[in-house]
């Protein structure tokens, strides 16, 4: 079975511009999050979706929203783009969204803020 | 601020050491508590999720402990290999949230 895919695997993009960031769960997952990751810190969480519908907000701006498709997919968008947005942005799967689910994560998606 | 504190924040050691990591969570609320290791140029991979006190869970050389009453898990690995080397993270649930709150890490390099 497929694991968990995101699309694009790098981007590079300049301050103010937007960036959609894609998700595609395991087959026969419902719950997609997103997290943030920079060097040296462990990935921040910035949302979940369960049934297209958003179960959990991290602490990040408004610029930061997502929606999750009837397919399960997610996309992440960024507005306004700052230099802090640049990190590693990951998705993770889970079949139920339920807190003793494991997550699998995706290879992440490379956001280089110039 | 819910904080997920681990510790060391880094490891060397010799193949065949056997080692163990700490991370110490808010004990409060507790609902569960996640390991995850994440090899460089690769995805985190679930290793456990925790969920009661005094829980001790196993696969293969990996063992990880929880205490919810003093909020902290332990996460053991005997006999260190060099593909144990990666950076180790646990993360937990607080309360009725979704947010899943993780630490900073342990990287664990193994050297032969």
């Amino acid at each position: 079975d497929a694991g968990v895919t995101q699309s694009p695997t790098h981007l590079i993009k300049t301050r103010g511009q937007q960036v959609t960031l894609r998700c595609s769960p395991i087959s026969g997952h419902k719950s997609v999050s997103w997290y943030q990751q920079v060097l040296g810190q462990g990935p921040q969480f910035i949302f979940q979706y369960y049934e297209k519908e958003e179960r959990g907000r991290g602490n990040f701006p408004d610029r930061f929203s997502a929606r999750q498709f009837p397919n399960y997919s997610s996309e992440l968008n960024v507005n306004a783009l700052l230099l802090g947005d640049s990190a590693l942005y990951l998705c993770a799967s889970s079949s139920a969204g339920i807190r003793y689910n494991e997550q699998f994560f995706g290879p992440g998606t490379r956001l280089t803020v110039l | 601020i819910l904080n997920v504190e681990q510790s060391p924040q880094s490891l060397h050691v010799q193949e065949g050491d056997s080692t163990n990591f700490t991370c110490s969570f808010p004990s409060s609320n507790f609902y569960a508590l996640h390991w995850y290791r994440w090899e460089t140029a690769k995805s985190p991979e679930a290793l456990f999720v925790m969920t009661l006190n005094g829980d001790e869970k196993k696969k293969g050389r990996i063992s990880a402990t929880l205490n919810t009453k003093e909020g902290y898990s332990y996460l053991y690995i005997k006999g260190s290999q060099p593909e144990d080397s990666a950076t180790y993270l646990c993360a937990f649930y607080v309360d009725s949230s979704y947010k899943l709150i993780f630490g900073s890490g342990t990287r664990l390099l193994v050297r032969p």
